[in-house]
């Protein structure tokens, strides 16, 4: 099947722990973005990659880094710098930046 | 920073009446708009998009209509089904960036 993976579903975090959240395609997608939800305030772009070793900030970065090594993968990391990091967090891909994106299932994290 | 403005956060319909929900946008990059739909602990799912070199696309039970001039777009719901209950989000293309902005949302509750 193809699709988009994310793991783990939930996470729990300490303060001043930093945690890495796993996003994995097999669509041959070039293009691949992380967003954050809250209630109420819609999904959030944090980074987004257009290519292998290429990634851009997003319109919230603070706190957050990312790294393209390979297509298929595009892991995210919540720093202790991210103030507020509790929140559901959506990996997407695309064909081509700015086609059609498809989503993962998501991970909730939870800081404690 | 590019915004696009979901209405309303929040909709109760009846079993087999119309919902609609509209989106309001401001500059964009790139013609493409699209409707996600997403059920609680899921990632969205794309549902239906437009180009908006028409002013209407219908899939089904679901109708895109597009007004460019005034930049707003609705998604109408015709004979809404209690299956359709979901969070339902606009999304328009970034100015300057091969991205999409996503509404705030609009929870859909279709009562049996």
């Amino acid at each position: 099947d193809g699709g988009i993976t994310q793991s783990p579903k939930y996470l729990f975090r300490k303060e001043g722990q930093n945690v890495t959240l796993s996003c994995e395609q097999n669509l041959n997608h070039d293009a691949m973005y992380w967003y954050r939800q809250d209630p109420g305030q819609g999904l959030r772009l944090i980074y987004y990659s257009q290519i292998v070793n290429d990634f851009q900030k997003g319109d919230i970065a603070e706190g957050y880094s990312v790294s393209r090594e390979k297509k298929e993968s595009f892991p995210l990391t919540v720093t202790s710098a991210q103030k507020n990091p509790t929140a559901f967090y959506l990996c997407a891909s695309s064909i081509s930046l700015g086609g059609e994106q498809f989503f993962g299932p998501g991970t909730r994290l939870t800081v404690l | 920073q590019q915004q696009v403005k979901q209405s309303p956060q929040s909709l109760i319909v009846q079993k087999g009446g119309i919902s609609i929900i509209n989106c309001a946008y401001e500059n964009t990059a790139f013609d493409y708009f699209p409707w996600y739909q997403q059920f609680p602990g899921k990632g969205p799912a794309l549902l239906i998009a437009i180009r908006p070199d028409v002013s209407e696309k219908k899939e089904g039970r679901f109708t895109i209509s597009f007004n460019k001039s005034a930049k707003q777009f609705s998604l109408h719901i015709m004979d809404s089904q209690p299956g359709d209950s979901a969070t339902y989000f606009c999304a328009a293309p970034q100015t300057g960036a091969n991205n999409l902005f996503f509404g705030t949302g609009t929870r859909l509750t279709v009562i049996p």
